[in-house]
């Protein structure tokens, strides 16, 4: 099984600062890192796939970058709706276990 | 649109049984795996396991923490894929999500979710 570490487990940061988040596996995944952000008593919402693509509908402030064992996402200037939990996950095709990182939150400092 | 509908949970006691079902709609679900997730309350997401389309001989695969417990079928002709969950322990205490991928040679993310439904085992 892939495991998938996340850091930092909290980022405390001011309304319109940057924010970075970490990932790393455990072994390459090659570019098949996706993001995911939720908010208390929802699904999870997919913010970025294939390691940098944004998903449909997700503002610029969201980047991600990396590629093998170590990944990034940055968001460039926190809004108010962007505190949250961020989940990295890999979802290569094998093995088939699509595991995910334990998740950062992203609170308000 | 996409719609993910999870229903079957509730509470249990330890050592029992539970079958959740996953109603879908707005996708070619016939030629969709099929996956679900779990939530514990304040923890992280758990891949809980998956089940591939009919081209694909409907293989399965399962998460270590529920193998040779869990059990994913599918009905394509209800557009419903289902979670048989037995020999219940405290530990699968978890709000339980489907969510499909494509099931060609690429690798899926998961971009739609469901509700989700609870699961409570207790005494």
């Amino acid at each position: 099984e892939i495991v998938m570490t996340q850091s930092p487990a909290t980022l405390s940061v001011s309304p319109g600062e940057r924010a970075t988040l970490s990932c790393r596996a455990s072994q390459s995944v090659s570019s098949n890192l996706a993001w995911y952000q939720q908010k208390p008593g929802q699904a999870p919402r997919l913010l970025i796939y294939g390691a940098s693509t944004r998903a449909t509908g997700i503002p610029a402030r969201f980047s991600g970058s990396g590629s093998g064992t170590e990944f990034t996402l940055t968001i460039s200037s926190l809004q108010s709706e962007d505190f949250a939990v961020y989940y990295c996950q890999q979802y290569n095709n094998w093995p088939p276990e699509k595991t995910f990182g334990q998740g950062t939150k992203v609170e308000i400092k | 649109e996409v719609q993910l509908v999870e229903s079957g949970g509730g509470l249990v006691q330890p050592g029992g049984s539970l079958k959740l079902s996953c109603a879908a709609s707005g996708f070619t679900f016939s030629g969709s795996a099929m996956h679900w997730v779990r939530q514990a309350s304040g923890k992280g997401l758990e891949w809980v396991g998956r089940i591939r389309s009919k081209a694909n001989s409907y293989a399965t695969a399962y998460a270590a923490s529920v193998k040779g417990r869990f059990t994913i079928s599918r009905d394509d002709s209800k557009n419903t894929a289902y979670l048989q969950m037995n020999s219940l322990k405290t530990e699968d205490t978890a709000v339980y999500y489907c969510t499909p991928t494509g099931d060609g040679y690429n690798s899926y993310y998961f971009d739609y979710w469901g509700q989700g439904t609870l699961v409570t085992v207790s005494s």
